[in-house]
């Protein structure tokens, strides 16, 4: 069956330094796979998306990578600040005619002053 | 825009009762999608409607079921509600690239 892992631990890291997020997928090749941001009693918010033609994908601190040959996605913010601490959730599109997204658990990221 | 909202945010039920939960998507949006998220389990997804049909369906019993309205408005039903239906219920909204999910604060509901 269709497994996506995120990095079960959190993490904790120092202001200013680079966080790395891990997704690895098994059983399946999505065409797109997402990456959102929640915090405590809120739903998740859209940051990037990145297709399966592309190695790389930037947005302001973040940067997204996508190697489908190892089947897996990179999560990186630089200069990581205090307002990063949230959980950070991976999805990957599973079936391209109906839009179906599977979601991982999720990786909780702590910023520390 | 204004955002998806989702009412009420809280809930408390006892086993054994029903429950309606709706959703408003964003202005312009036509489908909506429900998940359940629970630690151990993550976001589930329950099922997405566009243009008042349903498009999607999860896994989940026949107990959950949705409806959307010709504005685009959604409600979620869960009929006989046990204990492990407690969870955060979200929805989600999509634009016309169908790409990007659009959530709402969510539903958060207790069965005692």
């Amino acid at each position: 069956s269709q497994k996506i892992e995120q990095n079960s631990e959190a993490l904790n890291i120092q202001e200013g330094k680079t966080a790395t997020l891990t997704c690895n997928y098994t059983n399946y090749s999505p065409a797109y796979l997402q990456w959102y941001r929640q915090d405590p009693g809120r739903g998740p918010v859209f940051l990037l998306l990145i297709r399966e033609n592309e190695k790389e994908k930037r947005k302001e601190r973040l940067k997204v990578t996508f190697d489908t040959t190892l089947k897996q996605s990179l999560f990186h913010i630089t200069a990581s600040q205090p307002a990063d601490s949230a959980t950070y959730l991976c999805a990957l599109e599973v079936d391209g005619n109906n839009r179906k997204l599977i979601w991982g658990l999720g990786t909780s990221l702590a910023v520390n002053p | 825009k204004a955002g998806v909202t989702q009412t009420p945010r809280y809930l408390i039920k006892t086993r054994g009762q029903q429950v309606t939960l709706s959703c408003s998507p964003i202005s312009g949006h036509r489908s909506v999608s429900w998940y359940q998220q629970t630690p151990g389990q993550g976001l589930q997804f329950l099922f997405e409607y566009f243009s008042e049909t349903q498009r999607n369906k999860g896994n989940f019993p026949g107990r959950f079921s949705g409806r959307q309205f010709s504005n685009s408005r959604s409600e979620m039903n869960v009929s006989t509600l046990e204990l492990g239906d407690s969870a955060l219920y979200l929805c989600a909204s999509m634009g016309g690239t169908g790409e990007t999910q659009y959530f709402g604060p969510g539903t958060r509901l207790l069965v005692l």
